[in-house]
């Protein structure tokens, strides 16, 4: 898995509580990125990051924020948990400019499956 | 919306037959991915073929591209059934420093022993 952790991998929470997903890499990759995975949606992203404090906002971000302060961690917070966001949670980083050949793809963690009562 | 159409949403085939599946998307392309996705992990990377390219190889997989069409497919040959996994298509578009992939639904692929 190229050295990517997340953390937890399982959790539960109720409905309102913060919530914060911890994504570590040892790749010193420049890219990194949080999709959430579902049912009939495929693979879909949240936040991603182009460098230390430069986040933007993917296609599925209301109720997520993100924050990354040095290169091997990007947290994902929700900050008020809903049912909706009762999914799977997956980490991707990518290394490199993203012209450069063999920087092009991403690889993933082990995903975060979280449950919201 | 999603970048990506996977076709078919799922397909079952036997030990040593070949498994095509098919992509298309909507808007120009960098480049398009292949991954592959064993039931409970990550993705896994398998293949990526450029828009200035037409064919490429890797093992017994096999992916074309076709720009004009917007479409493109996976051909796995002699498949085994440890090839039986979800297969997602992803499309990158890159604007200036940023890199972003949007993926399909994704392919079951079952392969019978």
């Amino acid at each position: 898995d190229a050295g990517i952790t997340q953390s937890p991998r399982h959790k539960v929470t109720e409905t309102g509580t913060p919530v914060t997903l911890r994504c570590h890499q040892t790749e010193n990759h420049r890219y990194m990125y949080w999709y959430r995975q579902d049912p009939g949606h495929g693979l879909r992203l949240i936040h991603y990051s182009y460098g230390v404090k430069d986040t933007d906002k993917g296609e599925v971000s209301d109720g997520y924020s993100v924050s990354r302060s040095k290169t091997e961690d990007f947290l994902l917070t929700l900050e008020s948990a809903t049912s909706s966001q009762t999914s799977v949670y997956f980490c991707a980083t990518k290394g490199g400019l993203a012209t450069l050949v063999g920087f092009n793809e991403q690889f993933f963690g082990p995903g975060t499956r979280l449950t919201v009562l | 919306s999603q970048q990506g159409e996977e076709d078919p949403q799922a397909l079952s085939i036997q030990e040593g037959e070949n498994a095509t599946m098919n992509c298309s998307y909507k808007t120009s392309i960098n480049n398009l991915q292949w991954y592959r996705q064993n039931s409970g992990r990550g993705l896994v990377h398998l293949i990526l073929i450029r828009s200035n390219e037409r064919e490429k190889h890797s093992g017994r997989l096999r992916v074309t591209l076709d720009t004009s069409k917007k479409s493109s497919s996976l051909l796995i040959t002699a498949s085994r059934a440890a090839d039986t996994a979800s297969y997602f298509c992803a499309t990158e578009r890159l604007t200036g420093a940023n890199s972003k992939l949007t993926f399909g639904k994704g392919i079951t692929l079952s392969v019978r022993p």
